[in-house]
């Protein structure tokens, strides 16, 4: 079965800094990658994915992730942050053809305006 | 509905009782999920409904939990004879068969007092 690693449970940063947190996962096969983020007091929500072609995926509110299939790692990153994004970070694989979410630990982010 | 819904946000409940959770996922969503979260470790898996298959259940923590879903829309997830260590947010989450981005509820906050 797949499992994902998140590093750096707890980040603190200030606007304008620049977020990276790295995601890995153990699995030999083909597999989709995800990042999903929970705001405080709301529902998990998805912030991008990847399934196939480019390796850079961008998503919502200026975050991208980078696929790097030889170091099995899906990294999320952001140029610069906001206040707004102090939120808790997951990230989550799944094989293909497989629909279970595999989901790492999270990475809880709070930005100090 | 719009989203997947869960109910109820929040159970209280006294050691030893049995609960009931509810999640009602998006209309037309064949694969639907239940995950568990606790403080600091992430999202574990439970189990998931696949359209008719038969359930992966291989993440049910022991026989006191039990899952089913009814006429492939909602799902109850039974757990009996509570214990403290149950106390958590279980999440639902549903999807589309070929789609495996998988939509989230808000959770059920359980608290086994």
């Amino acid at each position: 079965a797949q499992s994902v690693s998140q590093h750096n449970h707890h980040v603190i940063l200030s606007e304008a800094a620049s977020l990276e947190l790295g995601c890995n996962y153990s699995y030999g096969g083909t597999v989709n990658l995800f990042w999903y983020v929970q705001y405080p007091g709301q529902h998990l929500q998805l912030l991008l994915k990847y399934f196939s072609g480019d390796p850079l995926v961008k998503g919502i509110k200026g975050f991208e992730a980078e696929f790097i299939k030889s170091k099995f790692s899906f990294n999320l990153r952001k140029p610069s942050v906001q206040w707004s994004d102090t939120a808790e970070y997951f990230c989550a694989v799944n094989a293909h053809g497989n629909n279970r979410l595999a989901f790492g630990k999270g990475n809880q982010v709070v930005v100090i305006p | 509905g719009a989203g997947v819904s869960q109910s109820p946000s929040n159970k209280v409940t006294e050691k030893g009782k049995d609960v009931e959770l509810r999640c009602d996922p998006i209309s037309g969503h064949t694969a639907l999920y239940w995950y568990r979260q606790s403080l600091g470790q992430g999202l574990e898996f439970l189990i998931y409904f696949q359209g008719n298959s038969a359930p992966d259940k291989s993440g049910l923590p022991s026989d006191r939990f039990s899952a089913e879903r009814t006429g492939g829309s909602v799902s109850t997830l039974t757990i009996q004879r509570t214990q403290q260590e149950d106390s958590a947010v279980y999440l639902c989450a549903s999807s589309t068969l070929g789609d495996t981005e998988a939509f989230f509820g808000q959770g059920t906050r359980l608290t086994v007092v």
